[in-house]
């Protein structure tokens, strides 16, 4: 069965530290992977796409990674600003019928 | 371009009574999705659509939910009777007509039914 698990389910950080979120996937055979994020009463907005071929992708502050190895991605914020806090959610493409699976996010919130 | 434009933003109503959430897709966009978000569940795809033809409703609950979309530039999701356990946020996307590219999404409508 495809699967998407994110940890840490949610978290804490003081505005200016770094963080990482986890993403691990069972979804095979891989296409894509998609990272967003969904401030509160919001839509989720993409940050970046990782296809197989790619290791690391930086947007801003946002750094993802992929180990399609491991089956393995995270999401490195450099610099936390109060606005970072919102939940991230990782999306992969694949599988049978090359649908996406969806991981039920890592609710971020950052303090002062 | 406005983005994907949703309403209403919120919703109450009482067991039993229908429900219609309307979307209306960015302009020239081949792809419509309608989502449910709870937090128990997160987001979950309902209900596709490609050049207005529903292509994949394995997502769809039950029968109490039905989805159409009558033109390019706007989709209603239905629910008939609506139940307590329908309360969630319920999305609506659009996406051009590659497969990589991004969806983008609404700002849902929130869902109560008491």
């Amino acid at each position: 069965k495809n699967q998407v698990e994110q940890s840490p389910q949610s978290l804490i950080i003081l505005e200016g530290k770094n963080c990482t979120l986890q993403c691990n996937y069972t979804v095979s055979p891989f296409s894509n992977l998609r990272w967003y994020k969904q401030d509160t009463g919001r839509g989720p907005v993409s940050l970046t796409i990782m296809t197989f071929s790619e290791n690391t992708k930086s947007n801003g502050r946002y750094t993802a990674t992929l180990d399609a190895d491991t089956k393995q991605s995270s999401l490195h914020i450099t610099a936390s600003q109060l606005s970072d806090s919102a939940s991230y959610i990782c999306v992969v493409r694949g599988g049978g019928g090359n649908k996406l699976t969806f991981g039920t996010g890592t609710q971020l919130k950052v303090e002062l | 371009d406005a983005g994907v434009i949703q309403s209403p933003r919120h919703e109450v109503t009482e067991m039993g009574q229908e429900v219609t959430l309307r979307c209306k897709p960015i302009s020239g966009h081949d792809y419509l999705f309608w989502y449910r978000q709870t937090m128990m569940r997160g987001l979950e795809l309902l209900i596709y659509f490609n050049n207005n033809v529903p292509i994949d409703d394995s997502g769809m609950p039950e029968d109490r939910f039905s989805a159409k979309m009558p033109n390019a530039s706007f989709s209603t999701l239905k629910i008939q009777p609506s139940e307590p356990r329908d309360s969630a946020v319920y999305f609506c996307a659009s996406r051009r007509d590659q497969l990589y590219n991004e969806q983008f999404f609404g700002p849902g409508t929130r869902l109560t039914v008491l």
